[in-house]
């Protein structure tokens, strides 16, 4: 199974808006709503911020939002926040019972 | 809360086998419908996910490690337990342990452990 795609970076000046993509296949991004997101910080383990694409766990600021559009699922961050800066990544359920994520995207707020 | 917690030696060295254990506290790994998954890191790589369990044993691995892997589940003990033969360095890694949701909730890892580093070297 190939690793979803993911820009390498993405920046963006506090306040403003990022988006990063994330871009499968139908067999996975683009067959289900099995989508998530996860933020890793340095040194630190990854956590859910988005889950079926589009939904957020207890403790998630609104800011952030998920979207999907074909084989394509995106992570919309408004409001940027010094504390946003780290690396995210998406995850796709496949049709082949597995799990695949993306090469990760390094956020970097100016 | 439940919690994960790691466990297991930090050396292993080139062509003997991995084995590391993942304990899970505030909760019975027998409760809901969770799957229970190791992911790895490579360092400065991103993550790859390795295989999950249910705790009737069913198991679903990634096809690039499954001639090499075995999960497994301890429910007795609250904990399931990773074994990657025939390491290679390409095996050094942080591996995570995770609470993996069902298709309810589209299968989102909602809990991990901290991380352990696996060197693999003579």
């Amino acid at each position: 199974q190939s690793a979803l795609t993911q820009p390498a970076s993405v920046s963006g000046s506090p306040g403003q808006s990022i988006t990063i993509s994330c871009t499968g296949t139908s067999s996975d991004v683009g067959g289900y709503y099995y989508v998530s997101w996860y933020q890793q910080h340095p040194g630190k383990a990854p956590k859910l911020m988005i889950y079926e694409v589009s939904d957020r766990p207890s403790g998630v600021p609104d800011r952030f939002s998920g979207y999907k559009s074909g084989n394509t699922a995106s992570l919309t961050i408004s409001g940027l926040q010094a504390e946003d800066e780290a690396d995210y990544y998406c995850s796709s359920y496949t049709s082949s019972s597995t799990v695949v994520f993306g090469g990760g995207t390094k956020l970097t707020v100016l | 809360q439940v919690q994960l917690q790691e466990s297991g030696p930090g050396l292993v060295k080139p062509s003997q086998t991995l084995s590391l254990t993942c304990t899970v506290s505030g909760g019975s790994i027998n409760s809901g419908s969770y799957y229970w998954s190791w992911i790895r890191q490579p360092a400065g790589k991103g993550l790859e996910w390795i295989g999950r369990i249910y705790t009737s044993g069913s198991t679903n691995y990634n096809p690039s490690l499954k001639s090499r892997l075995t999960i497994s589940v301890d429910t007795s003990k609250n904990q399931f337990s990773l074994k990657l033969n025939s390491v290679t360095a390409a095996d050094t890694a942080v591996y995570y342990c995770a609470r993996m949701g069902d298709f309810w909730s589209g299968f989102p890892f909602d809990y991990w452990g901290q991380g352990t580093l696996v060197t693999v070297s003579s």
